[in-house]
């Protein structure tokens, strides 16, 4: 199976920062990468997939990045409303595998 | 509008079979793989298994092979997960979510509300 690696696990910042988060996968997965946010009691949300694209209704101030390994989700100005967890998934192989999360407080 | 909507939270004792659903509407259900994620309380997000409802081709992750079934009735349009026999390890929230294109490998692009699965004796 492919291995997911983010980090930080834990991140706290202050409104209006641009935070950043990390994905590494364990193997090359060209742009076959997502990104979900969870809030806290609720289902997860698609946010990012094919690495850079949004899904419909995404605020632009979400914007992933990368391909082959290393993939990065920004936010680029932290709002209450983003507190929660945030997950990547690779889509390369089956099974899928998710990164261990990402939470995100202010 | 695309929407999952599963059924509601259960709580059952080791031993005892289940089977949880997920109805699809606003989307022709034949043409989407759907999937099943775990999520163990607390803990992160598991990939479970997909299903195509167009010819129920079905793939388990190796980790859930053999401990769940997946399932679909096209006729109302309702996605199944099943157990046989629940362990107090099963107690989880099950989300069913879509898959984007007719294709294994597309992207997830909706997700149900999920359903609390709690087993206790």
């Amino acid at each position: 199976d492919i291995q997911m690696t983010q980090s930080p696990s834990s991140l706290s910042a202050s409104v209006g920062d641009r935070v950043s988060i990390t994905c590494r996968a364990s193997q090359d997965i060209g742009d076959y990468l997502a990104w979900f946010q969870q809030k806290p009691g609720k289902a997860p949300k698609s946010l990012i997939y094919s690495a850079s694209s949004l899904h419909s209704g995404v605020p632009s101030k979400f914007s992933g990045s990368g391909s082959g390994t290393d993939f990065t989700l920004t936010i680029s100005s932290l709002q209450p409303e983003d507190v929660g967890t945030y997950y990547c998934l690779q889509d390369y192989s089956f099974p899928r595998t998710f990164g261990g999360g990402t939470r995100v407080e202010i | 509008e695309v929407q999952l909507v599963q059924s509601g939270a259960e709580v059952k004792k080791p031993g005892e079979s289940l089977k949880i659903s997920c109805k699809a509407s606003g989307y022709t259900f034949t043409s989407f793989w759907l999937g099943w994620v775990r999520q163990v309380p607390g803990k992160g997000l598991e990939w479970m298994a997909i299903l195509y409802p167009g010819d129920s081709d079905t793939r388990y992750s190796p980790s859930f092979k053999g401990q769940v079934t997946i399932s679909v009735d096209t006729s109302i349009r309702i996605a199944y997960l099943q157990w046989s026999s629940l362990k107090a390890s099963d107690t989880a929230i099950y989300y069913c979510a879509r898959l984007r294109g007719g294709y294994s490998y597309a992207p997830v692009d909706y997700w149900g509300q999920g359903t609390l699965v709690t087993v206790s004796s």
